[in-house]
């Protein structure tokens, strides 16, 4: 198995733009979550999806800020429009139904910089 | 929700000594307690995880520990070395079934 994947996996623009991040789960896992990680906040929880629903979105920044989980194997993290403090790390990550639900597979991560 | 506090952020020690590194937890229902080791510029991975019917878990050189009635559990790492540099991660699920981190501790391995 690739493991979770995710694009891109750097990306630069400039603040107003619209960015939008891939990710694409380990095939069976029926979680996927989004985070976020910087070296003021550490990993923050941004939303999580179980069988494609959303279930949690409370840790959703704003309304800049919007996920979607067409199906089971792709998902996006959109940012409209995007501002300097958005610059962080954004981690998916996904997990297996039962008792491995815990246990958070993570991708390489999207390295995200908004001038 | 769930709230997971962790200590020390930074950690030096020498090589071959021990490392411990401590979280707490507020939600008496969270029943999973994973740890992630992150290196420079990786993701997270998980290392080590143990559950709430358990108290310790080893893995060669990891252990865990996990003290319900006092909401704490604890990473401790044996025999240190160079690679075990990094970044851990202490997490909890909570009753909601989300995974709270702890905001991590930076481990230095000294030569």
């Amino acid at each position: 198995d690739a493991g979770v994947i995710q694009s891109p996996r750097h990306e630069v623009t400039e603040m107003g733009q619209e960015v939008t991040l891939r990710c694409k789960p380990i095939s069976g896992h029926d979680y996927l979550f989004w985070y976020r990680q910087t070296m003021m906040r550490g990993l923050e929880l941004l939303i999580y999806f179980n069988n494609n629903v959303p279930i949690d979105d409370s840790g959703m920044p704003e309304d800049r800020f919007s996920a979607k989980m067409p199906n089971a194997s792709f998902s996006t993290l959109k940012i409209q429009p995007s501002e300097p403090r958005d610059s962080a790390v954004y981690f998916c990550a996904s997990s297996a139904p039962g008792g491995g639900r815990g246990t958070q597979y993570f991708g390489p991560g999207t390295r995200l910089l908004v001038l | 929700g769930e709230n997971v506090e962790q200590h020390p952020s930074t950690l030096s020690v020498q090589e071959g000594d021990s490392a411990v590194i401590k979280c707490t937890y507020s939600d008496s229902a969270s029943n999973y307690f994973p740890w992630y080791k992150q290196e420079l510029g990786k993701r997270p991975q998980l290392i080590i995880d143990i559950r709430s019917n358990v108290g310790e878990k080893k893995d060669q050189r990891i252990a865990v520990t996990l003290n319900k009635t006092a909401k704490h559990f604890s990473l401790h790492i044996t025999e240190t070395q160079p690679e075990d540099s990094a970044v851990y991660f202490c997490a909890a699920r909570g009753r909601d079934d989300k995974i709270i981190f702890g905001k991590g501790t930076r481990l230095h391995i000294l030569p």
